[in-house]
């Protein structure tokens, strides 16, 4: 069975900082998606990033970007120029290309400090 | 668009009591899911429905949960006999035929056994 490891439960930066969250998972299938989802107060979950692992080329959106190691099964999220906003729950999820469920990690809470 | 939607927000029930929970999709989303989030387990998978039909059930905990999904559109997650165990935040999602991979989640529903 495939898991997701995130191995920072808490972190804080200032505002305009950047910061990157870490995620790790185990996997011996080659083609899967990653995922990095955020939850902010209001319980829901919002898609902040995919990837797809037979793309080489790193997903970006906006201030949000990855960085995807396949070989070390790696996949970590860099938020720059970080604002207020972003402080929430972030969420690492793994999704086989067969299937259909996310496998989430445990979730690191992200705070931005003014 | 309006986005998935849940109802209750919160349900307070006692040991012992049923409890229904309801899922509104985003119009035009074939495939439905259910998950849980609670502190002790993190973010885990229930069911899926593409349709009316749940191809995989595998993480409905016990035979107490029990799910259904009519006209391809709103779906119902039943637990009997709640258990201060089932404590946890219900959360759904859907997602598009031709955009398979990316979940859109609701806002979910609290569930406090006392």
């Amino acid at each position: 069975a495939q898991t997701v490891t995130q191995s920072q439960p808490e972190m804080s930066v200032q505002e305009a900082e950047t910061v990157t969250l870490s995620c790790t998972y185990d996997t011996s299938e080659n083609n899967y998606y990653l995922f990095w989802y955020k939850q902010p107060p209001s319980r829901q979950m919002i898609l902040v990033i995919r990837q797809e692992a037979y793309k080489q080329q790193n997903a970006t959106e906006n201030r949000f970007s990855v960085n995807f190691q396949k070989a070390a099964k790696s996949f970590s999220l860099k938020i720059s120029d970080s604002q207020l906003g972003d402080t929430a729950m972030y969420f690492c999820a793994f999704r086989s290309q067969g299937a259909q469920k996310l496998v989430f990690g445990q979730g690191t809470r992200l705070t931005i400090n003014p | 668009g309006a986005g998935v939607s849940q109802s209750p927000s919160n349900k307070v029930t006692e040991k012992g009591k049923d409890v229904e929970l309801r899922c509104d999709p985003i119009s035009g989303h074939t495939a439905l899911y259910w998950y849980r989030q609670s502190l002790g387990q993190g973010l885990e998978f229930l069911i899926y429905f593409q349709g009316n039909s749940a191809p995989d059930k595998s993480g409905l905990p016990s035979d107490r949960f029990s799910a259904e999904r009519t006209g391809g559109s709103v779906s119902t997650l039943t637990i009997q006999r709640t258990q201060q165990e089932d404590s946890a935040v219900y959360l759904c999602a859907s997602s598009a035929p031709d955009s398979p991979y990316e979940q859109y989640f609701g806002p979910g529903t609290r569930l406090t056994v006392t």
